[in-house]
């Protein structure tokens, strides 16, 4: 198993700025998974974060807008860049520790105004 | 391109009542499914899931779904919910045949009433 940490947890923030999102592993893994559930809308995965190596953006995800840090196995960070109300959606880390099922973050509820 | 959907945006039933959930997924090739559940507060927690092998699966908390291949579903199965099971319900297909990596569906609002 594995448990996630997510920070914040929610965040009310203007348009025009960034905010950086962090995820805590309470173990090393590989891979870690930034997704995005907009309102109303089902989860959508944005990038796969690998340490040591750039991270691997999805369709319509670009690093410029989503820029991934993972300095090491047990933490990354997702920023979103020049935040737009569009933006407004709960972000939220995963990771599969033992190959065998998806554990999730509490996500963080941004709201951009 | 891969894509899940659920029939049911919001349920509402009694407790003792069945509850069934439907969901299909489009792709033509090996496939891992996935029912998960966000009770309110808490983060997404696995349910389910099916790899191989018999297509009735059970999971946690008296929950099942039964994956027919020539349908496409995986619907969510229990024959007797609780209060407790008021959640929202999500099923996932993996898109290269691991665990992560998933396509969700929209989701389903399961309410259950006393």
């Amino acid at each position: 198993s594995a448990v996630i940490s997510q920070k914040p947890s929610r965040d009310i923030c203007q348009r025009g700025t960034s905010l950086t999102i962090q995820c805590q592993v309470d173990s090393q893994v590989t891979m870690m998974f930034w997704y995005r559930q907009q309102p109303g809308q089902s989860l959508t995965l944005i990038a796969t974060a690998n340490q040591g190596s750039e991270a691997t953006y999805e369709s319509g995800f670009v690093i410029d807008k989503f820029p991934i840090s993972r300095p090491n196995l047990t933490f990354s960070t997702l920023t979103v860049s020049n935040m737009s109300p569009e933006d407004s959606s709960i972000y939220l880390c995963s990771v599969d520790p033992g190959g065998s099922e998806a554990f999730f973050g509490q996500g963080t509820r941004l709201t951009v105004v | 391109a891969q894509s899940v959907s659920q029939h049911n945006h919001h349920v509402i039933l009694s407790e003792a009542a069945s509850l069934e959930l439907g969901c299909n997924y489009s792709y033509g090739g090996t496939v891992n499914l996935f029912w998960y559940v966000q009770y309110p507060g808490q983060h997404l927690q696995l349910l389910l899931k099916y790899f191989s092998g018999d297509p009735l699966v059970k999971g946690i908390k008296g929950f099942e779904a039964e994956f027919i291949k020539s349908k496409f579903s995986f619907n969510l199965r229990k024959p007797s919910v609780q209060w407790s099971d008021t959640a929202e319900y999500f099923c996932a297909v993996s898109r290269d045949g691991g665990y992560n990596k998933l396509i969700f569906g929209a989701g389903t609002r399961l309410a259950v009433h006393p």
